[in-house]
């Protein structure tokens, strides 16, 4: 299976990009990397996902490196509703495999 | 428009019990996953069933069973329940099996104690 690795934690002043990093380098060619974040552990909220390509919708963009072995969320201005546990995760057929999460403190 | 819609959201039963969670989809959704997430840990996939069968399964004992009826909706079971599986199950849904690009949606979850 494919592993993510995160930093344990990260802080970002308000109205500051937040960019998290993800290491994926065991990916396989046709897997998708997603992102998630959790608040107080409700159900996890999507945020984004992409193969290959960069991708930006409402919510964030994601930097996907060429050789696919990394990638960063990026929140462009965040908020301290941002503050939360962000999840990385790559899909295949079978399943979803989580990582441990970054939890990121939006700083006032 | 509903997301995914789960039940009961919390319930506690007795070491040795059995447990049923259910699960409803976003409508026009065949995929539906099942994940345990343990306090302070990541949601650990247990099942995924696309089209009314079986298509990945996690590492949980045979305690641990599910099924997707013809309306897509699911059902996780847990038999003869341990402290351990106190938990909150996530459910989650999309149009097409986890791997194929869709966009996947989670419910809020069933928080399950076990004393």
């Amino acid at each position: 299976d494919a592993k993510t690795t995160q930093p344990p934690s990260m802080d970002c002043a308000e109205g500051r990009a937040a960019n998290l990093p993800c290491n994926h380098s065991t990916i396989s060619g046709n897997e998708y990397v997603y992102w998630y974040r959790q608040i107080h552990s409700q159900g996890p909220q999507y945020i984004i996902h992409g193969l290959k390509n960069n991708e930006t919708n409402e919510m964030a963009s994601l930097i996907i490196t060429e050789d696919r072995k990394s990638s960063t969320l990026i929140l462009p201005h965040a908020t301290l509703r941002d503050t939360a546990v962000y999840y990385c995760i790559v899909s295949r057929n079978e399943k979803l495999t989580f990582g441990t999460g970054t939890r990121l403190t939006i700083i006032p | 428009d509903a997301g995914v819609t789960q039940s009961p959201t919390h319930l506690i039963k007795t070491r040795g019990q059995h447990v049923t969670l259910r699960c409803s989809p976003i409508s026009g959704h065949k995929s539906v996953s099942w994940y345990q997430q343990v306090l302070g840990q990541g949601p650990q996939f247990i099942f995924q069933y696309y089209e009314k069968e079986e298509r990945g399964r996690g590492n949980f004992p045979d305690r641990f069973s599910a099924r997707q009826f013809p309306n897509y909706s699911s059902e996780l079971n847990v038999n003869a329940l341990l402290l351990g599986d106190s938990a909150l199950y996530l459910c989650a849904s999309s149009l097409g099996q986890l791997g194929s690009g869709n966009t996947i949606y989670f419910g809020e979850g069933s928080w399950l104690t076990v004393v």
